[in-house]
């Protein structure tokens, strides 16, 4: 399995553009999450999917923030419009077993986004 | 909602045991404490999970005491590859919130 892929790796957009950080999750996995890296606030859970389902999206920081999953092997993280401050590694993890939030997690590589 | 703390940074040179400890004082009763491994430019890596008292696998032990308000991850005989900043993690098995700790970066020096 090629693990958890995430596209693009890097995004450089300016400031009220619509960004959408796209994510695979390894198959068969029944859980996904994305989180945000800053130095700032570290790491970050933003949302949390099982079986495509959101769970938990308390992290979402603004109406501005959207995720979707329409199928076991995709999602996608909307922000529209972008500001300065969301720029921020944003990593997509999945996991195995579902409802147990803290089983282990595979990350993907992440996405460096920069906002202008 | 539970919060964890760790230091910031810790030193070492390769051979030597390398123990990491991560502040949960508000950990729920079903909360699990996993830890992982951040290499810069990549997402973290699984380490190692526990619940209760010790675990080991092939590259670290878990300690976890009795009133799990903390964890210490232990790396035995650490080389230079494992330099790196190790997270603890911090799942609460009814909300399912998680809360990754401040991060501990480790170097590790020859």
């Amino acid at each position: 399995d090629a693990g958890v892929i995430q596209s693009p790796r890097h995004e450089v957009t300016e400031m009220g553009q619509e960004v959408t950080l796209r994510c695979k999750p390894i198959s068969g996995h029944n859980s996904l999450f994305w989180y945000r890296q800053t130095m700032m606030r570290g790491l970050e859970l933003l949302i949390y999917f099982n079986n495509n389902v959101p769970i938990d999206d308390s992290g979402m920081p603004e109406d501005r923030f959207s995720a979707k999953m329409p199928n076991a092997s995709f999602s996608t993280l909307k922000i529209q419009p972008s500001e300065p401050r969301d720029s921020a590694v944003y990593f997509c993890a999945s996991s195995l077993v579902s409802g147990r939030a803290a089983n282990e997690q595979f990350f993907g590589p992440g996405t460096r986004l920069t906002v202008l | 909602l539970a919060k964890t703390t760790q230091p910031i940074s810790m030193d070492s040179y390769e051979g030597q045991e390398v123990n990491i400890t991560c502040s949960h004082n508000n950990i729920a009763t079903n909360d699990y404490i996993t830890w992982y491994q951040q290499f810069p430019s990549q997402g973290p890596r699984f380490i190692i999970q526990g619940y209760k008292t010790k675990v080991t696998n092939e590259v670290a032990s878990l300690f976890i005491p009795a009133d799990r308000k903390s964890s210490t991850l232990s790396l035995p005989r650490v080389s230079l590859s494992d330099t790196a900043v190790y997270y603890c993690l911090v799942g609460d098995y009814n909300t399912d919130k998680l809360i990754f700790g401040t991060g501990t970066r480790l170097q590790v020096f020859p």
